[in-house]
């Protein structure tokens, strides 16, 4: 059965970096995109970007551009996340999901989530 | 960036139909996946590619997507139904593809 398991919950000061993992297990790991969706506390989900993890070509949305990095292993079928320059607002859970075979698939497996909090 | 428009909550009666709209400019040209989230759960697909169902979601989820809004219908609603629900669209268009609603509040009265 596909699986998506991430790293443990963060706690980081202002200015630092995380840097978030997502193992998959269960299927063929570089025939899926995978994708990074965030979600703030009461607040709605919030798409970062993806990754392809064949060649690990991304895109990132704007407002993350150059404060994002995902990359992937292969070896391990592991994806990583890694925000940087990190301030409050960034407090949120951190979402790794499959998508399909093309970028329009929909995100039809999802991690159990990585609470990052960023507090002085 | 493609926008997405979503009823804040929306309130039904067990065993009653619950319709849960996505508005977006022309939505009816675009593909859209439907979310599931329960408190303090990772998101659960429950419908794609506008009416498409994943297996293990009960066949009373039910979807449609025409013209400028896009609906997901629920049959003799549960109170295990209640939950956030979320539209998705790609936008190919877009610096910014993945496009979410901001969600709807679906409670069970």
């Amino acid at each position: 059965q596909v699986q998506l398991v991430q790293s443990g919950a963060e706690v980081k000061k202002p200015g630092a970096s995380v840097k978030v993992s997502c193992k998959a297990s269960g299927y063929t790991f570089t025939s899926y995109y995978m994708h990074w969706v965030r979600q703030a506390p009461g607040q709605g989900l919030e798409w970062m970007g993806i990754i392809n993890p064949s060649g690990g070509s991304t895109s990132y949305a704007q407002k993350f551009q150059g404060r994002v990095t995902m990359t992937r292993d292969t070896s391990t079928s592991t994806v990583y996340m890694e925000l940087s320059s990190l301030r409050s607002e960034d407090t949120a859970v951190y979402y790794c999901a499959r998508g399909g075979y093309e970028t329009r698939d929909p995100l039809d497996y999802w991690g159990q989530g990585t609470l990052v909090t960023v507090s002085s | 960036s493609y926008v997405l428009t979503q009823p804040p909550s929306v309130s039904v009666a067990p065993g009653k139909t619950a319709r849960i709209t996505c508005g977006g400019n022309n939505i009816g040209s675009k593909s859209v996946h439907w979310y599931q989230q329960k408190p303090g759960q990772a998101p659960v697909l429950v419908i794609y590619y506008d009416s498409d169902r994943p297996s293990g979601i009960p066949e009373r989820f039910s979807g449609s997507n025409s013209g400028n809004t896009a609906t997901l219908t629920i049959s003799r609603v549960e109170a295990g139904d209640e939950a956030d629900y979320y539209c998705q669209v790609w936008d190919s268009s877009s610096d910014h593809p993945v496009v979410f609603g901001g969600g709807t509040k679906l409670t069970v009265l």
